[in-house]
């Protein structure tokens, strides 16, 4: 089956300084791979998904991914930060066996 | 269109009561799945149906946890009896395709006393 692991647990960064946050998955095949962001007390909304085509995603509210097939990777990164962009982001990849898996989630401060 | 509707947002509960937690997914939406967040495991898929169908239940903590889809409107995913350690925010997402973006429900927050 295939996961995910996203190394920090969590980041804090200064408003208008740039982000990146770090995803790896594990799947045998192609994979489906998402960025989710979930506010305290929310559900998770999406912020980029990639399928096929271009390595590099452009998602909502600035959000930006690349997909690096060599490294399993599926960074999410953002040039500027906003405070309103404090929240838990969580990556996720999905396959053909129709079910998805979340990573633990990277929790973001954003300092003034 | 309205998005993933669940219920109850919070409950609170005595150890030994039976739980029901409800989920409308978005019309159209054949596949429904039941996640399980708590701090100390992240996000766990607990239970998915395609068609009110259940695919992969494997997740299912233990025999005290059941799910049901009657109909493609309603779901519901039922705890008998309840434990302490059954306490998180349980999510009902929905999606349309085979393979696509979930979208969530706002979660009911469980806590078991």
């Amino acid at each position: 089956a295939q996961s995910v692991t996203q190394p920090d647990i969590h980041i804090t960064v200064s408003e208008g300084a740039s982000l990146e946050l770090r995803c790896n998955y594990s799947y045998g095949a192609t994979p489906y791979l998402f960025w989710y962001v979930q506010s305290p007390g929310q559900g998770l909304q999406l912020l980029l998904k990639y399928f096929s085509g271009d390595t590099l995603v452009q998602g909502i509210k600035g959000f930006e991914a690349e997909f690096k097939r060599s490294q399993s990777s599926f960074n999410l990164r953002k040039p500027s930060v906003h405070w309103s962009d404090a929240a838990e982001y969580f990556c996720a990849v999905g396959a053909r066996n129709n079910d998805m898996r979340f990573g633990a989630g990277t929790r973001l401060t954003v300092k003034p | 269109d309205a998005g993933v509707i669940q219920s109850p947002r919070h409950e609170v509960t005595e150890m030994g009561q039976e739980v029901t937690l409800r989920c409308k997914p978005i019309s159209g939406h054949d596949y429904l799945f039941w996640y399980r967040q708590t701090m100390m495991r992240g996000l766990e898929l607990l239970i998915y149906f395609n068609n009110n169908v259940p695919i992969d239940d494997s997740g299912m903590p233990e025999d005290r946890f059941s799910a049901k889809m009657p109909n493609a409107s309603f779901s519901t995913l039922k705890i008998q009896p309840s434990e302490p350690r059954d306490s998180a925010v349980y999510f009902c997402a929905s999606r349309k395709k085979q393979v696509g973006e979930l979208f969530f429900g706002e979660g009911s927050r469980l806590t078991v006393l």
